[in-house]
Order: structure tokens, then C-alpha cells, then sequence
């Protein structure tokens, strides 16, 4: 069965520090690959999506997020978070040819000034 | 406000009853998601409606069912409720361009919030 695996639950950092948060998934075939954000009380948002193309996708916010398909992982990067960062993030996978999209557990970030 | 509304947006029941969760989803959107955000099992992908009709099914028990009626809204009937479906049920749309590519975007409710004591 397809899962997404996002390895950290939860993360904390100060302003100014750079953020990686992993994201692997497990599907052989085709993928379409996404980052929601959810900001405290509010609902889950886009953040960057991949679907085909150059692997270094950017988003909104100064986020980006690399595509490395031997790894099978979808990494976002920031290299330097705010305060209004904190949120909780989750990566998603939508298999090539279905409607399903597949998220992982999410990853809580806190960021302090 | 993403333009997917959902009512209501907190319930509290008791054990063994039943409740009902409406989604209307952003103007033009064909297709409803349903997911379930619990503490332990992060997000759960219920089922998919496109245009009416059942498209994907997920992880939804047989207590729960749901449908999307003509004029594109959804309804998630949750019954004999259980302390354990306590959860964030939250309801997305897509435009869905019938080709089921999975390249969807969904655009995501602000979620209802099922607390079963």
C-alpha cells in the first residue's frame, strides 16, 4: 500500500534558522507531490506542489521543496524560518492516474523570536 | 476563507448516536474529499465523490457513509458513534478534471470538530 513517512513529529526552532523537514514516500510509479500547510485554527493550504519538471519546486512564503525520485523523498526547505511559520506541515502523494492523495502524519514546527 | 464551507464546526454527542457533517465545496469544484484528522492517525483519506458519484474509497468504516447530492454538496454520516471517532473531519474540493491524474489540487474546509463523550 502507498504511505508517506514524515520523520519529524515535531520540530522547534528560533527565528533565522534554516528548516528541512523530511518527507518520503513508498509508490513505484508516478507521483504527484505536495506540501500543505495547516496555521494554527485555520484550515490546510498549499503550499507547493510537484508535478513534473525541474525537481526544485518553490512555494509561497519562500518555501521550496526537492523532488529526488531515487530517494523517493519530497524534502521542504526554508532557509530561514519566521514567527508566523509555526504551523503544522504535511506532506501528501497523489499516485499518477488516481484520486487519491495520500498525506504523512505531519510535522508540528515551532518557531521562536 | 478558502471557499469550501463545512457545518457544523464542533459537535458533541454521546456514544452510539449518530451525526451528519455537511460540506459545500468551492463554486465550479466537482469533486469532495473527505479526510479524518485524529491525534494518533494523522490525516485519514475517507472517500471521494466526483460529480455525484463515488470515485475512491479510503479507510471509511462501514458506520460511515456519505454522498454528493446534484447540486455538488456532501454529506458524511457518521453512526453508532464511538469514543474513537472523536476527530477533525475535514472536507476538500477539487475541480477534478475527470481524468483522475492525481494531479488535483484540493483546496481544504475549515473542518468539523466531533468530540464523542
Amino acid at each position: 500500500a502507498q504511505s508517506v513517512s514524515q520523520h519529524n513529529h515535531h520540530v522547534i526552532l528560533s527565528e533565522a534558522a534554516s528548516l528541512e523537514l523530511g518527507c518520503n514516500y513508498s509508490y513505484g510509479g508516478t507521483v504527484n507531490l505536495f506540501w500543505y500547510v495547516q496555521y494554527p485554527g485555520q484550515h490546510l493550504q498549499l503550499l507547493l506542489k510537484y508535478f513534473s519538471g525541474d525537481p526544485l519546486v518553490k512555494g509561497i512564503k519562500g518555501f521550496e521543496a526537492e523532488f529526488i525520485k531515487s530517494k523517493f523523498s519530497f524534502n521542504l526547505r526554508k532557509p530561514s524560518v519566521q514567527w508566523s511559520d509555526t504551523a503544522e506541515y504535511f506532506c501528501a502523494v497523489a499516485p499518477y492516474n488516481t484520486d487519491k492523495l495520500i498525506f504523512g502524519t505531519g510535522t508540528r514546527l515551532q518557531v521562536f523570536p | 476563507d478558502s471557499g469550501v464551507t463545512q457545518t457544523p464546526k464542533h459537535l458533541i454527542t454521546a456514544t452510539g448516536q449518530r451525526v451528519t457533517l455537511r460540506c459545500s465545496p468551492r463554486s465550479g469544484d466537482l469533486s469532495v474529499y473527505w479526510y479524518q484528522q485524529s491525534l494518533d492517525q494523522g490525516l485519514q483519506f475517507l472517500i471521494q465523490y466526483y460529480n455525484g458519484e463515488e470515485r475512491a474509497k479510503g479507510n471509511i468504516l462501514e458506520r460511515f457513509s456519505a454522498q454528493q447530492f446534484p447540486d455538488l454538496h456532501s454529506e458524511l454520516n457518521l453512526s453508532s458513534l464511538e469514543l474513537g471517532d472523536s476527530a477533525l473531519y475535514f472536507c476538500a474540493s477539487s475541480e477534478a478534471r475527470g481524468g483522475g491524474a492525481g494531479a488535483n489540487v484540493l483546496t481544504f474546509g475549515a473542518g468539523s470538530r466531533l468530540t464523542v463523550l
